[in-house]
């Protein structure tokens, strides 16, 4: 089974810190995704990759960033993070082929007073 | 735009009756669409999906989907709920192009009553 394993399952920041969330899969996956879920909004995507240092902005990447320096991981990065961004954010990985599904880890929750 | 709608914000269906949670797409050219299941503070669980062929998909726990091209709909389905199937269902798109991200409705919470 394909295991996608975020680092924290809660966090809580103060506005202005830099925030680091970690993801790491295990199926040598070339995708991966970090999305953000609110309450009657869904899943909104920030970022995606689809290969090593590459990244592709998604609906929301303002006050992110991305790091994927190494195939199994990928890290999300709110510069300075702010209370708009508390969140539940998770992390996904896929194949590199349109009928893949993603696979998703457990969801971080950010909170950020 | 391309898009996904899930036109209920909540479905409740008593424990044995059949569930049906609604989805309808708008994407240029073949969609491949995809259901998926969040249980509290958990991730995404995948159930199935559509790429091609028979419109009737069959995906984990017993439940399928209906791919309607001329409804432009993927209803998620199943003939005999289960209080343990309460959770919150989503449906997604995927673009184009291989790589690409889902894009996704923004969820139906199932309610399944004793």
């Amino acid at each position: 089974d394909v295991k996608v394993t975020q680092s924290s399952r809660y966090l809580v920041k103060r506005t202005g810190e830099k925030v680091f969330l970690e993801c790491v899969q295990d199926m040598d996956h070339e995708n991966m995704f970090w999305y953000r879920q609110d309450p009657g909004l869904g899943l909104r995507l920030i970022y995606f990759s689809y290969d090593v240092k590459m990244k592709e902005k998604g609906d929301i990447p303002e006050g992110y960033s991305v790091s994927r320096e190494k195939k199994e991981r990928f890290s999300l990065i709110l510069e300075s993070a702010s209370t708009n961004q508390t969140s539940m954010y998770l992390c996904a990985s896929s194949l590199l082929l349109r009928e893949s599904p993603l696979h998703f880890g457990n969801g971080t929750r950010l909170t950020v007073t | 735009a391309q898009s996904v709608a899930q036109p209920e914000d909540q479905v409740n269906v008593a424990e044995g009756n059949p569930l049906t949670v609604k989805c309808t797409y708008s994407v240029s050219g073949n969609p491949y669409l995809f259901w998926y299941v969040q249980y509290p503070n958990r991730g995404l669980q995948f159930l199935l999906k559509y790429i091609t062929g028979d419109n009737l998909v069959k995906g984990s726990y017993g439940f399928e989907a209906e791919f309607n091209k001329s409804q432009t709909s993927f209803h998620l389905k199943k003939p005999s709920a289960l209080v343990s199937d309460s959770a919150l269902y989503f449906c997604a798109v995927r673009l184009n192009q291989a790589g690409t991200a889902l894009i996704f409705g923004k969820g139906t919470t199932l309610s399944v009553s004793s």
